[in-house]
């Protein structure tokens, strides 16, 4: 199975909602990350996880707030967005995470609009 | 920061016809990867070069990784319109924690 999952597909909030995503992967991956795509644009990384430690966090705002229960799952918890926040959002794993460089697996997105 | 850039930003072509795209980075990369996001697609994985003036061949695909370790290329022969989509390189950079910066990508159209 070299499939990510995430869900939902496409979200609609408000910008005083609290919403989250979800994301899924099955291949022993120990490596997750979520990037933040406008159209046009290539992907931004927002945040890694490894080993579910978070490793990198790209200086994003605290209304993004990431979160790895286990080494199969990544969420990603939304609150008080900006219609500027409207994007897809891509969620991807990887074997690992370090000097080597390993390719990275993506889910589907989310496209997210923020009224 | 690292920056990584592509050109061209978008390229139309004759299905048949060549296409190259080059990718440039600020600084030097330790590895370097790219992806093919197709219209309403995800990026997906294509090829990852790390040797110095490495060259790799997939099918019509040829990708080649400069000698200083700070530039890329990827070029199709005989292009499909199964090609269209955007490319995207992404480099990483040296250190331990590096991580894989996106290049700003080339959209190709392929027309019949």
């Amino acid at each position: 199975d070299t499939e990510v999952t995430q869900t939902p597909k496409h979200l609609v909030m408000g910008m005083t909602n609290k919403k989250s995503l979800k994301c899924e992967q099955h291949m022993g991956h120990r490596a997750m990350y979520w990037y933040k795509q406008k159209a046009k644009k290539p992907p931004e990384l927002m945040f890694v996880y490894s080993y579910e430690k978070l490793s990198i966090n790209e200086s994003v705002p605290s209304r993004f707030s990431p979160e790895c229960p286990n080494s199969s799952l990544l969420n990603l918890h939304l609150h008080a967005l900006q219609p500027e926040d409207s994007a897809l959002y891509l969620c991807a794993s990887s074997r690992g995470f370090g000097t080597s460089g390993y390719e990275q697996y993506f889910g589907p997105g989310t496209r997210l609009t923020v009224t | 920061g690292q920056q990584v850039m592509q050109i061209p930003q978008y390229q139309h072509v004759q299905e048949g016809e060549d296409f190259t795209t080059y990718c440039n980075s600020s600084t030097t990369l330790s590895n370097i990867q790219w992806y093919k996001q197709r219209p309403g697609g995800h990026p997906v994985f294509l090829i990852q070069l790390v040797k110095s003036g490495e060259v790799k061949k997939q099918k019509r695909l040829t990708f080649q990784f400069g000698e200083a370790k700070k530039n890329s290329s990827l070029h199709i022969t005989a292009t499909q319109t199964t090609d269209v989509g955007t490319y995207f390189c992404a480099g990483k950079g040296t250190g331990t924690a590096s991580k894989l910066t996106f290049g700003t990508g080339t959209r190709l159209q392929v027309t019949l």
